[in-house]
């Protein structure tokens, strides 16, 4: 199995420009969450999906963000407008049914918004 | 969810065990105890869970006392490799991960 899988890994992007972060969650997993990590703040979970539907989104910072799961091999979150606090590491994790607490990270996606 | 405490950082040293102690004074009877590992530039890894007693895989040992107000998570004969930061979490089918600081293990040569 090739692990979980985000796309970019790195992304430079302008303030006031739109990005999108994509994630491919293991074969089999039915819940998807995404994290944001920075020195600050450490480790953050956003939202998470649990059979492609939105269950917890209390951690999406504002309105700017928005994170969809069309199906259940594919994830996006957005990001418009990017501002340059939202330079940070995403990322995607992906857990096997009733198995939460063991969760399957990808790479991360670093992000710098100038 | 259970707030758990556990030291910033800690140095040790090629082939010593390493023993990270975390507490948890508010953990519920339904939730389990559990470690993940982060390296530099990459996502966090699982390394061990448990509920009660003793726990040991290929990877580490996780020591939980009667009251499981605490855990420890034991490193045998720690690598360089295992320079590390690791989180102790606790609580029951982890919808709402808190991962917290962690802590950040050096192992110097």
């Amino acid at each position: 199995d090739a692990g979980v899988i985000q796309s970019p890994r790195h992304e430079v992007t302008e303030m006031g420009q739109e990005v999108t972060l994509r994630c491919k969650p293991i074969s089999g997993h039915n819940s998807l969450f995404w994290y944001r990590q920075t020195m600050m703040r450490g480790l953050e979970l956003l939202i998470y999906f649990n059979n492609n539907v939105p269950i917890d989104d209390s951690g999406m910072p504002e309105d700017r963000f928005s994170a969809k799961m069309p199906n259940a091999s594919f994830s996006t979150l957005k990001i418009q407008p990017s501002e340059p606090r939202d330079s940070a590491v995403y990322f995607c994790a992906s857990s096997a049914p009733e198995i939460h607490n063991e969760q399957f990270f990808g790479p991360g996606t670093r992000l710098t918004v100038l | 969810l259970a707030k758990t405490t556990q030291p910033i950082s800690m140095d040790s040293y090629e082939g010593q065990e390493v023993n990270i102690t975390c507490s948890h004074n508010n953990i519920a009877t339904n939730d389990y105890i559990t470690w993940y590992q982060q390296f530099p530039s990459q996502g966090p890894r699982f390394i061990i869970q448990g509920y009660k007693t003793k726990v040991t895989n290929e990877v580490a040992s996780l020591f939980i006392p009667a009251d499981r107000k605490s855990s420890t998570l034991s490193l045998p004969r720690v690598s360089l490799s295992d320079t590390a930061v690791y989180y102790c979490l606790v609580g029951y089918n982890f919808n709402k991960f808190y991962f917290g600081s962690g802590t950040k293990l050096n192992v110097k040569p």
